[in-house]
Parts: structure tokens; C-alpha cells; sequence
């Protein structure tokens, strides 16, 4: 079954500190991985994408790595500001098709 | 900015009053898609229209339609609102491949 599993489910961190999320998904065949970012009542604002070839991809302070034999991600957030409260969720497009297989999301929250 | 727009942002019907939500878009992707996402919980795909081919996911219900008049606009119809249809609908487009997939901001649907 194509899955994608997010931990931890919620995280509350202090402003300034780094923090990693988790991503693993069982989706076959893979097409790319997404790390998206929603703000609450928003939309979801894509960070970075990235094929089965790339192993890491930046964005300011956001850096996401895929390690594609495990079927794992992580997104590393440095130095954590309050605006990085938000949910940031994990999406692997199945390869082939038009369809993206979405995380539960991690509900990250900056305090300060 | 090219970008994906959806109006209203908020948008309160009663309960079987017939509603409709729009999107638009300025990237000329070619796939549009609607998802509901209800809180906390991860986008559900209800269908997409690939230029003028309309696909309906098996489990999105009759009271859910879409047309798709141009490449630029997409629209949600809801015929018989119901209590349980209070929800985030999102529109994302994409060209081939699922590339570029771009969300809009989303239209908040209440239901009194």
C-alpha cells in the first residue's frame, strides 16, 4: 500500500533552536518527495522537491535530504523563528501517475 | 506572479443551498485538481481534470462537480451542501508529470 508516515505528529520547540522532521514512505514506483509547508487556513507552500538522484536540497533555513533506498526524509530547520509555526508535511508523487501521496504533517510550534 | 487563485477566501452556505468555489490560474498548467482537507487532517484528493478529461476519484460523492470551461478556470460545485462538507478546498495545478504542482491558498467552506 502506498503510505507516507510523518513523525513526530506535533513538536513544540523554542525559538532559535534547530529541529528535524521525520518522513518514510512505502510509495511505489517513486516519481519525487516534496516537503510542503501550511499555515493555518492557508494553502500548502512547497519548500523543496526532490528526485530519486538528490540526496539533499536547501531552501534559507530549510534543508530536506531523501535517502532513496531506505524510502526516508527529514527536513532540518535552523535556527527556528516564531513564523516557522505551521504544519509541514511530506508528499511523494507516485510515479507515472498525476498523484501525490500526502503525510499526516508534523504541527510544528516556534515559542518563544 | 504567475500563481493559483481561489475566490472566495471564506464562504459560508446554508445547509442545501447549492454552492459554488472557483480557481484560477496563470501558470497554463494543464492538470487542475480539487481536494478537500478537513482540520488536521491531510488533503483529500476529490478529482482533477487533465486539460478537458475529467477524472473522479471512486470515493468522492455525487454532490461534488467540477467544470473546467478554459485551461485558466476551474470551479467546485457542491449541490447539497451538508454539515459534514464544512471543510479547506484546495485547487493545485501541475503540467506533466505532477512538475510544478502549485496550490492555491484555499476557500474555507462553512455550513450553517
Amino acid at each position: 500500500k502506498n503510505q507516507v508516515e510523518q513523525s513526530p505528529q506535533s513538536l513544540i520547540i523554542l525559538e532559535g533552536k534547530n529541529c528535524t522532521l521525520q518522513c518514510n514512505y512505502t510509495v511505489s514506483p517513486f516519481s519525487n518527495l516534496r516537503w510542503y509547508k501550511q499555515d493555518t487556513g492557508r494553502g500548502p507552500v512547497s519548500l523543496t522537491i526532490m528526485t530519486f538522484s538528490e540526496n539533499t536540497k536547501s531552501n534559507g533555513r530549510y534543508t530536506a535530504t531523501l535517502d532513496a533506498d531506505t524510502k526516508q526524509s527529514s527536513l532540518h530547520i535552523t535556527a527556528s523563528q516564531l513564523s516557522d509555526s505551521a504544519s509541514y508535511i511530506c508528499v511523494v508523487t507516485l510515479g507515472g501517475y498525476n498523484k501525490l501521496i500526502f503525510g499526516a504533517g508534523t504541527r510544528l510550534a516556534v515559542h518563544p | 506572479d504567475a500563481m493559483v487563485i481561489q475566490n472566495p477566501r471564506y464562504q459560508v452556505t446554508q445547509f442545501g443551498k447549492p454552492v459554488t468555489l472557483s480557481c484560477s490560474q496563470t501558470l497554463n498548467h494543464n492538470v487542475m485538481y480539487w481536494y478537500q482537507q478537513k482540520s488536521s487532517q491531510a488533503p483529500k484528493l476529490l478529482f482533477h481534470y487533465y486539460d478537458k478529461d475529467f477524472n473522479n476519484e471512486a470515493d468522492t460523492p455525487d454532490n461534488f462537480q467540477s467544470r473546467r470551461p478554459n485551461t485558466s478556470f476551474c470551479f467546485l460545485d457542491i449541490r447539497s451542501p451538508g454539515l459534514g462538507d464544512a471543510a479547506m478546498y484546495l485547487c493545485a495545478t501541475s503540467n506533466q508529470g505532477a512538475e510544478g504542482y502549485t496550490f492555491g491558498s484555499g476557500t474555507r467552506l462553512t455550513v450553517v
